[in-house]
Order: C-alpha cells, then sequence, then structure tokens
C-alpha cells in the first residue's frame, strides 16, 4: 500500500501558478495516480489522473518524474475559488485495494 | 449523466440508535465506495461494494455495514450509534477506463449529527 506525503498547508495569490507535491516512495508498478479537490462540506472531485510523464487537461497538469516516487499537480493561474484541500491518492484499479487520502494539502488563495 | 446522489443530505439521531444512508451511483458503474470524514481522522475506507459483493474493507467496528442491489444502488447502516460517529459519509461510484486506471466519482455527502 503506497503511503503518500503532501504539505498540510500552502499559501498563494490570485493569478499565481501553484505546485503542490505529492512523495510516494512505494508506489507499485500498477498504481496510477489520481488528485482529488474538495471544497468544505462537499465530497471531493476528481482532478486528473496520471501513471507516468505529464498528463494536462483543462484545469491542470500533473507531472510525474521517471521513477514515480513523486507526483507534482500544478494548477495555472490560481483564483479564490480554488482554495480548497487537494488530495493525492496512489493506487491499482479494482482488486483488493483499501484507497487511503491522507490529510491532503490545504490551499488558500489570497486576493 | 447524473452525478453521485446520496440521500438523506442531513441527518440527527440520538446515541443508540440506527441509521440506513443511500447512495445511487452514476449509470453504468458497478464499485460504490463509502467514506467517512471527520474533523479529526480525514478521509477514512469505510468499504467497497462491487456487484453486490462487499470487495473491501475499512477498519471500522462490525456496527458498520453495508450492501448493494442488482442496480448498482447501495445502503450503509449504522447500528447503535455513538457520539463520535458524527461526521460526513461520503459515497463514490468508479469505473475502471480502458486503460485500467480506475477514477472515483464522489456524492455530495450526508451530514450525520448524533445527539
Amino acid at each position: 500500500l503506497a503511503k503518500t506525503t503532501q504539505p498540510i498547508s500552502m499559501d498563494s495569490y490570485e493569478g499565481q501558478e501553484v505546485n503542490i507535491t505529492c512523495s510516494h516512495n512505494n508506489i507499485a508498478t500498477n498504481d496510477y495516480i489520481t488528485w482529488y479537490q474538495q471544497f468544505p462540506s462537499q465530497g471531493p472531485r476528481f482532478i486528473i489522473q496520471g501513471y507516468k510523464t505529464k498528463v494536462t487537461n483543462e484545469v491542470a497538469s500533473l507531472f510525474i518524474p521517471a521513477d514515480r516516487k513523486s507526483s507534482t499537480l500544478s494548477l495555472p493561474r490560481v483564483s479564490l475559488s480554488d482554495t480548497a484541500v487537494y488530495y493525492c491518492l496512489v493506487g491499482p484499479s479494482g482488486g483488493s485495494y483499501i484507497p487511503t487520502f491522507g490529510r491532503g494539502t490545504s490551499l488558500i488563495v489570497h486576493p | 449523466k447524473a452525478g453521485v446522489t446520496q440521500t438523506p443530505r442531513y441527518l440527527i439521531k440520538t446515541r443508540g440508535q440506527q441509521v440506513t444512508l443511500s447512495c445511487s451511483p452514476i449509470s453504468g458503474h458497478r464499485s460504490v465506495s463509502w467514506y467517512q470524514q471527520t474533523p479529526g481522522q480525514g478521509l477514512q475506507f469505510l468499504f467497497e461494494y462491487f456487484s453486490e459483493t462487499q470487495r473491501n474493507k475499512g477498519n471500522f467496528p462490525g456496527r458498520f455495514s453495508g450492501r448493494q442491489f442488482s442496480n448498482s444502488r447501495s445502503e450503509m447502516n449504522v447500528s447503535t450509534l455513538e457520539l463520535g460517529d458524527s461526521a460526513l459519509y461520503l459515497c463514490a461510484s468508479s469505473l475502471v477506463k480502458a486503460s485500467g486506471a480506475e477514477t472515483q466519482y464522489f456524492g455530495p455527502g450526508t451530514r450525520l449529527l448524533v445527539l
């Protein structure tokens, strides 16, 4: 079971790029890396998912180095509405797997 | 497609009572997982059902149980409620993509308050 480590909190300002790194030293060969965003009293929302190299969608980019022992979520030009908790989840698809979300990273975007 | 729906959204119970929460997954999703989220413990996995069978189980006491129906809808039950069961209970349905990656889609949650 791949344990993840993220910074507890981060601060940024509107318009800046934010990079949140997640460490997962014992990631397994069949593990994927998924990032979620959660606002207070709401369920987590899927942001992006990847296996290796770089993945980009309309809201974020995910950078995964060759050794896959870490990953970085990149949020371009953040706004106040990006203030939320961000979780990194590492795990395989299906089968016997206990998802472990950890405490996530609380991102606060300032005006 | 409609998202994951959970009912009720809010619930107040007293200690010793039992409660049943319901979750309707996204159409076509066969896996449903349940989570408990509290300020102290964070987001913790309760169990997962796939095709009406419990596939995975987290570290929670037997007072927490669940089931899944043939239409993939799921219920979770908590018996003999304790004050510490006050939490946001989240349901997530998932789909395995052609690539093999699995993505969970969460519902809005049920806020349970035990008095």
